[in-house]
């Protein structure tokens, strides 16, 4: 079946750094990536997402980068703070449906 | 606004018995989806429904799981007879009509099976 895998499981970065986090997705005919950010014991939250025809999307310290031809998606936050400590999910749509096929999460510890 | 409501928050009971697990989505939105999450699996969708009609329940683990959507405001997921691998955590997410909407999560039904 599809699926999508994510890298890396944990990632701890210093305070201020940036943070990179990297998905790639088998199914071509996915057009929806989402990420989402859950705080331990709460609800995953929809922090960016990209369609299809669009290579690259920006809100205040976060983007989102597609690379349709290969495949793959990425997360980059900047100016990281502690609050931004989280686990964080990926996701593709499967086709056009509106399902969607989740990575595995990366655990992002920022230091202060 | 309200987000998506989920009840119970929490729920512990004994293998054997029938657990409900209920949803009421953002209103006005079009689909529905129940999701459970474990350590070992992450994040998995079981079943989805778009104007209260399953539109694919192939992430249904068993026959002890059911869903309904008797109106769009309320759904329950059913597991009966429980299980101990049944533990997990279910969260229920909505969408607006249309592809590619953003899914909206409740705040989750933690369950422990004794």
């Amino acid at each position: 079946g599809e699926n999508v895998e994510q890298h890396p499981s944990t990632l701890s970065v210093q305070e201020g750094d940036s943070a990179v986090i990297k998905c790639t997705y088998s199914d071509s005919a996915s057009n929806y990536f989402p990420w989402y950010k859950q705080e331990l014991g709460k609800r995953p939250q929809l922090i960016i997402d990209i369609r299809s025809n669009v290579g690259e999307k920006k809100d205040q310290r976060i983007a989102v980068t597609l690379n349709k031809t290969a495949k793959h998606f990425s997360l980059h936050i900047t100016e990281t703070q502690p609050e931004d400590s989280a686990v964080y999910f990926c996701a593709a749509s499967l086709g056009a449906t509106n399902k969607l096929i989740f990575g595995t999460g990366t655990l992002l510890a920022v230091q202060p | 606004d309200a987000g998506v409501i989920q009840s119970p928050r929490h729920e512990v009971t004994e293998m054997g018995q029938e657990v409900t697990l209920r949803c009421k989505p953002i209103s006005g939105h079009d689909y529905l989806f129940w999701y459970r999450q474990t350590m070992m699996r992450g994040l998995e969708l079981l079943i989805y429904f778009n104007n209260n009609v399953p539109i694919d329940d192939s992430g249904m683990p068993e026959d002890r799981f059911s869903a309904k959507m008797p109106n769009a405001s309320f759904s329950t997921l059913k597991i009966q007879p429980s299980e101990p691998r049944d533990s997990a955590v279910y969260f229920c997410a909505s969408s607006a009509w249309g592809s590619n909407q953003p899914q909206h999560f409740g705040d989750g039904t933690r369950l422990s099976i004794l």
